[in-house]
């Protein structure tokens, strides 16, 4: 059961312009998530996170929206760089403080054209 | 560099075999993790430790264990591996082990990892 789920397997976007990587849960008891990016033979770096209690979330070239009634979260980048090309996963928590393990989804190859 | 440690970077070995990954976290983080990612797949939680103590267990074989050291570094041990077994394995640490909504969420840091190879 894929609690979260990245339906778009890759993403290919020109330099300059927005990318937009989604992200979809089933779990409603999640309360945070969380953006990764991850280089190939490198480990996952974490890029920007957001608590449920909010929906939208902002730093740099990178915002984070969060619409819990679709459960439906979405990575914006703008404007895209060329160095943003790398697979992007989305992860999520919320075991009420017991955990923070991470759930994560398949992931999104971003491929930015120059 | 995210300051987690894992050795060794690549490890092949033959079906049956019992292999051991080792994990050394940042400086101060007490929490730490392993993951599992397979091919086309995200990653899986394996099982997280927090000061020495198993907090919590995802989706881990019988076959696999872990611990925590005093000294804070873990190891993920392997046995009776199968083809199936081949993967990169991930740890990663963080200060505290709190998340959600409720309070402030203690981010994870990712090591390099060990793709482990099984012949």
């Amino acid at each position: 059961d894929q609690q979260v789920k990245q339906n778009s397997p890759s993403l290919s976007v020109q330099e300059g312009r927005i990318s937009i990587l989604n992200c979809d849960y089933t779990n409603s008891m999640f309360d945070y998530f969380l953006w990764y990016k991850k280089y190939p033979a490198e480990g996952p770096t974490f890029l920007i996170s957001i608590s449920s209690i909010k929906d939208k979330n902002e730093d740099g070239r990178f915002t984070v929206f969060l619409n819990k009634s679709a459960k439906h979260l979405s990575l914006h980048i703008v404007p895209s760089q060329p160095g943003d090309s790398a697979v992007y996963f989305c992860a999520a928590s919320g075991y009420g403080g017991a955990t923070n393990k991470l759930i994560f989804g398949t992931g999104t190859l971003l491929a930015v054209q120059p | 560099d995210s300051g987690v440690t894992q050795t060794p970077k690549h490890l092949i070995t033959a079906t049956g075999q019992r292999v051991t990954l080792r994990c050394s976290p940042r400086s101060g983080d007490l929490s730490v993790y392993w993951y599992q990612q397979s091919l086309d797949q995200g990653l899986q939680f394996l099982i997280q430790y927090y000061n020495g103590e198993e907090r919590a267990k995802g989706n881990i074989l019988e076959r696999f264990s872990a611990q925590q050291f005093p000294d804070l570094h873990s190891e993920l041990n392997l046995s009776s591996l199968e083809l199936g077994d081949s993967a990169l394995y991930f740890c990663a640490s963080s200060v505290g082990t709190s998340g959600g909504a409720g309070g402030s969420y203690n981010e994870q840091f990712f090591g390099p990892g060990t793709r482990l190879t099984v012949l």
